[in-house]
């Protein structure tokens, strides 16, 4: 059985572009969760997704966004690129929603210049 | 933001060791606490995890103890061998939503 898919791996992009990450959950897997991971803050929450609609949000300001497709494929965005932005960005799938067990992709590393 | 406490920020113990991470959080309406192990390069990997209504869990060498009343768990590693080198992260989620990760321990194992 695949295991969650995160594309593109590693992307460098300057300041004030946009960005758009995707995320391929495990098969019979609708639930689908963005983490942003950085050496200072660990792994915070950005936000879920079930059945295609955002359930949960993190405190993350609006310039970060996603979506669900029907097949439960998610992308997320972040526009107007900063500096601090610079992180690995990771998906997680999940059976169903509320659950707590996540099964995360490899990431995608963002770094911003 | 950070609801979840998590001590020491790297840790290192020789072979057989036993390693200990804590944790600490401060909504007691969390009600799933698990550990994730992560590798250079890879996703965080769930290990074991616990709910509230024991105080211990042991999975193969990985133990979790649980102190409800101090709102602290911690991550034990039995007989630890250099492949346990890695991050761990304690999280703690409230009707399993909103995963809320600790900082992450950095372990590393001598041989």
């Amino acid at each position: 059985k695949a295991g969650v898919t995160q594309t593109p791996r590693y992307l460098i992009k300057t300041r004030g572009q946009q960005v758009t990450l995707s995320c391929s959950p495990i098969s019979g897997h609708r639930s689908v969760s963005w983490y942003q991971q950085t050496p200072g803050q660990g792994l915070q929450f950005l936000f879920e997704y079930f059945s295609e609609t955002q359930r949960n949000k993190g405190n993350f300001p609006g310039r970060f966004s996603g979506r669900q497709f029907s097949n439960s494929r998610s992308e997320m965005n972040v526009s107007t690129l900063e500096l601090g932005d610079s992180a690995l960005y990771l998906c997680a799938s999940s059976l169903q929603y509320p659950t707590g067990e996540l099964f995360f992709g490899e990431g995608s590393r963002l770094t911003v210049l | 933001q950070q609801q979840v406490k998590q001590s020491p920020q790297s840790l290192i113990v020789q072979k057989g060791g036993i390693p200990i991470i804590n944790c600490a959080y401060e909504n007691t309406a969390f009600d799933y606490f698990p550990w994730y192990q992560q590798f250079p390069g890879k996703g965080p990997a769930l290990l074991i995890a616990i709910r509230p209504d024991v105080s211990e869990k042991k999975e193969g060498r990985f133990t979790i103890s649980f102190n409800k009343s101090a709102k602290q768990f911690s991550l034990h590693i039995m007989d630890s061998q250099p492949g346990d080198s890695a991050t761990y992260f304690c999280a703690a989620s409230r009707d399993n939503n909103d995963m809320r990760f600790g900082a992450g321990t950095r372990l590393t194992v001598k041989p």
